[in-house]
């Protein structure tokens, strides 16, 4: 079945714009995780959705990103006044469940703020 | 609070050689255990896991062993392949919470013919 499908693959942008990244996870997937990659380093958790329960928002790094999902269906994640700190690649997973069970990596977007 | 730490790379072997990258974390309570794997130009993928102390993941001859004694997670691998080459990284989940991951910087791995 079709996987994890994030949009656009790549996003360049000028400092002070604002952007907004799209993440369709596998279908009945009810946990939805939003991370980032910035250059030489490890994924950093952003924000997590689990059904209708409440987001678990506590590694956005500033106000200005923001992230919805409605239900169990795609998730946008948006950034505010982009900065040059924001260039990255934005990764979206979902599982089944939590808390033990494999979650399916998106091919990424990459944000390039100029 | 919660980290792990990996070994840095990149690690450069040549093919059939024995693998290993160190895997080592801090945690409250039980975590889970987990080697993600980035081939170029793939997502990001699991490759095994383990969910509690002494469990051994295995995968695609990969094995790594959740060692509560030392905090580690090592990956190991007997003979390495050229199609081995990609990005690892070491992750934890804490038990019970929701199951967000906490990831090491990566260990770039190039193994040549």
């Amino acid at each position: 079945g079709a996987g994890v499908s994030q949009s656009p693959s790549n996003k360049v942008t000028e400092k002070g714009k604002d952007v907004e990244l799209r993440c369709d996870p596998i279908s009945g997937h009810t946990a939805l995780y939003w991370y980032r990659q910035r250059l030489g380093q490890g994924l950093e958790f952003l924000i997590y959705f689990q059904g209708n329960s409440a987001p678990d928002k506590s590694g956005l790094p500033s106000d200005r990103f923001s992230a919805e999902r409605t239900g169990e269906s795609v998730s946008t994640l948006t950034i505010q006044r982009t900065q040059q700190e924001d260039s990255a690649v934005y990764l979206c997973a979902s599982s089944p469940t939590t808390p033990d069970y494999e979650q399916y990596f998106g091919p990424g977007t990459r944000l390039t703020v100029t | 609070g919660n980290s792990v730490t990996q070994m840095e790379g990149p690690v450069t072997l040549s093919e059939e050689a024995f693998l290993t990258i160190n895997c080592t974390y801090t945690a409250t309570g039980y975590p889970s255990l987990f080697w993600y794997v980035q081939y170029p130009g793939e997502g990001l993928q699991l490759l095994l896991k383990a969910t509690k102390a002494d469990d051994k993941g295995s995968n695609k001859g990969f094995e790594a062993t959740y060692r509560k004694e030392t905090t580690s997670f090592h990956l190991e691998k007997g003979s390495v392949q050229v199609s081995d080459s990609a990005v690892y990284f070491c992750a934890l989940s804490r038990a019970g919470h929701t199951g967000k991951l906490i990831f090491g910087q990566g260990t770039t791995l190039q193994v040549k013919p």
